[in-house]
């Protein structure tokens, strides 16, 4: 079956880690997101990636990191620098119709 | 610029009655409009899409909306709510250059 799989699912992290979130998908999509959302908000987005080896910051990409080294692949790293990362992530892919198909999320907890 | 509104944060039916969940967008382009639900703790999946074709959109598990361009809406509406209907749903607009805007998302809760 075709998806997005996000990984871990859970995850917790003490100040000053950086952690990576994982996000693969099989659609042959060639866009790709990451967005955070928080209780009583809409999604905000971090990072995009339009094709392979490049990506765009989003309205939220302080203290955040990607990379696309692959069209399947587009993990997240969330950086000490990120001042309150505590939140639900959510990846997600898209043709060019503007739908997006999305993970399952990763709820990052900071200890 | 576009943005989404979400009328109701929070809305209850009882089961078998009739959902209505409100959304409000504006758009400088002729938008795409799309409505999503979410389980607790997991993603979001497509309930249904507007993108100019006919106005009135039929999704799955029953749901339709209506785009309306004069009163810039795209309401959810259910005839009959049903328990696993209890989810967040969330309202997202489109522009031509796919950029997207999500609503703050509206809790649906059905009491038996």
């Amino acid at each position: 079956d075709g998806g997005i799989t996000q990984s871990p699912k859970y995850l917790f992290r003490k100040e000053g880690q950086n952690v990576t979130l994982s996000c693969e998908q099989n659609l042959n999509h060639d866009a790709m997101y990451w967005y955070r959302q928080d209780p009583g908000q809409g999604l905000r987005l971090i990072y995009y990636s339009q094709i392979v080896n490049d990506f765009q910051k989003g309205d939220i990409a302080e203290g955040y990191s990607v990379s696309r080294e692959k069209k399947e692949s587009f993990p997240l790293t969330v950086t000490s620098a990120q001042k309150n990362p505590t939140a639900f992530y959510l990846c997600a892919s898209s043709i060019d119709t503007g739908e997006l198909f999305f993970g399952e999320g990763s709820r990052l907890t900071v200890l | 610029a576009q943005s989404v509104t979400q009328l109701d944060s929070h809305v209850s039916v009882s089961e078998g009655t009739p959902v209505l969940l409100r959304c409000n967008y504006s758009s400088s382009y002729s938008p795409s409009l799309f409505w999503y639900v979410q389980h607790p703790n997991k993603g979001l999946q497509l309930l249904l899409k507007y993108t100019s074709a006919a106005t009135l959109v039929k999704g799955i598990n029953g749901f339709e909306a209506e785009f309306k361009k004069s009163e810039t809406s795209f309401h959810l509406t259910k005839p009959s709510a049903h328990m696993s209907d209890a989810a967040e749903y969330v309202c997202v607009v489109s522009s031509n250059d796919y950029k997207l805007s999500f609503g703050a998302g509206t809790t649906v809760t059905v009491r038996a």
